[in-house]
């Protein structure tokens, strides 16, 4: 069956700019996640869904980051202003339930902010 | 804070051969983890896990070791095989109580190249 999806593969953009990023997850996994990696680190846990809700938005690195989650599927990763701190893979995961379940993810989509 | 840390960015082992891979964690509240296997232009797909009330989970070619007391764990691969060259990351989660909502720490990645 279909994986999780992520769109653009890669972004350039210049800074200042926003970007969207969009995670299609699994059908009917009601938890979606939120990752970035940068260069030479690990996964740095930004937000979570659990359904439409965001109960924690403590992960997100500034104001500038927002998210949303519209059916209980598709969500959007909204930059504003980009910083070329920013400049990282984004990784979108999903999972059955909330907890301990296996998280899968997506191939993530490459942000260069020049 | 780097709460969770895999020390060696690379480990280069020959095709059947044993392939260790290490991880240290900090936080004592972690009472999950899991192993992260991850293709260039790939997401990180799941391998295996291990919760903190066992110290070893096998499943095929790949065992998990757990030693709570020195918060350290590594993952053994035998027989390593080509295909098993990769970035391989650890990750922990503090599930106490059903709290946990799935938020996972990862730890660098290791790169690990088996020759044929």
């Amino acid at each position: 069956g279909a994986g999780v999806s992520q769109s653009p593969s890669n972004k350039v953009t210049e800074k200042g700019k926003d970007v969207e990023l969009r995670c299609d997850p699994i059908s009917g996994h009601t938890a979606l996640y939120w990752y970035r990696q940068r260069l030479g680190q690990g996964l740095e846990f930004l937000i979570y869904f659990q359904g439409n809700s965001a109960p924690d938005k403590s992960g997100l690195p500034s104001d500038r980051f927002s998210a949303e989650r519209t059916g209980e599927s598709v969500s959007t990763l909204t930059i504003q202003r980009t910083q070329q701190e920013d400049s990282a893979v984004y990784l979108c995961a999903s999972s059955l339930e909330i907890y301990t379940d296996t998280q899968y993810f997506g191939p993530g989509t490459r942000l260069t902010v020049l | 804070d780097q709460q969770v840390k895999q020390n060696s960015p690379s480990l280069s082992v020959q095709e059947g051969r044993i392939s260790i891979l290490n991880c240290d964690y900090t936080n004592s509240m972690f009472d999950y983890f899991l192993w992260y296997k991850k293709y260039p232009a790939e997401g990180p797909t799941f391998l295996i896990s291990i919760s903190s009330i066992k110290d070893k989970n096998e499943d095929g070619r790949f065992t998990v070791f757990l030693n709570k007391s020195a918060k350290h764990l590594s993952l053994h691969i035998v027989p390593s095989q080509p295909g098993d060259s990769a970035v391989y990351f650890c990750a922990a989660e503090n599930n106490a109580g059903g709290t946990s909502y799935g938020k996972l720490t990862f730890g660098q990645g290791t790169i690990l190249t088996v020759h044929p």
